[in-house]
């Protein structure tokens, strides 16, 4: 079973560019995750997803950051006008609402210089 | 809101030698799970413990871990650390709430595991 599939795997930008990932959920999971993780810093949650309902998106900075799951499958997580702090790993995970575990992605590593 | 505290940010341990990871929480809600997820270096975290039953010990891959909620912990506990057990370790409480079902992570603490 494949797992959860995140691009691009790293990207660099200057300060103001904007930027998109990409996150392809295992197959079935109905939940969709996206963390930020910091240098030295445990993830935290940006938002998330049942299906294609935000179900919480109170962490998400909303003037710069968006994130869609229109179908209920894919979803993408939009930096507008990037800043140094966002600097970061960006990962997405996935899970079956019924069960409480989370599979995650191997990360989208951004640097804003 | 809950929290979860991991205190040391590097364990460092000899080989053959037993290890504790510390891990507690503060937390309103009441339907609650614990977690260990382990990341070793450029890869996804993955889950390693998970438990929501009070005192009950939890086990796998040699790792072992008891929820207390009279003391608010879940320390990850290893009787003979290996070399290949180095890598980032993180704690995290699952609200299941309502349905719920999101993750709130330590800081993490590096094992290192030294021959």
């Amino acid at each position: 079973e494949a797992g959860v599939t995140q691009s691009p795997r790293y990207a660099v930008l200057q300060e103001g560019q904007a930027v998109s990932f990409w996150c392809d959920p295992i197959s079935g999971h109905d939940t969709l995750y996206w963390y930020q993780q910091p240098r030295d810093q445990g993830p935290q949650l940006l938002v998330y997803f049942r299906d294609e309902a935000v179900i919480d998106n109170s962490q998400l900075p909303s003037d710069r950051f968006s994130a869609v799951r229109p179908k209920g499958t894919n979803s993408t997580l939009k930096i507008q006008s990037a800043k140094q702090g966002d600097t970061a790993t960006y990962l997405c995970a996935s899970s079956l609402n019924s069960g409480n575990t989370l599979y995650f992605g191997e990360g989208s590593r951004l640097i804003v210089v | 809101g809950d929290s979860v505290t991991q205190t040391e940010g590097l364990v460092t341990v000899t080989e053959g030698l037993p290890v504790k990871l510390n891990c507690t929480y503060q937390t309103t809600y009441l339907t609650i799970a614990f977690f260990w997820y382990v990341q070793y270096l450029n890869e996804a975290p993955q889950v390693l413990l998970k438990s929501s039953t009070d005192n009950k010990r939890t086990e796998h891959q040699g790792f072992h871990a008891t929820l207390h909620k009279s003391s608010s912990s879940f320390h990850l506990q290893k009787s003979s650390a290996q070399l290949s057990d180095s890598a980032l370790y993180y704690c995290a409480l699952s609200d299941l709430t309502g349905g719920n079902n999101k993750l709130t992570f330590g800081q993490g603490t590096v094992l290192s595991v030294i021959p």
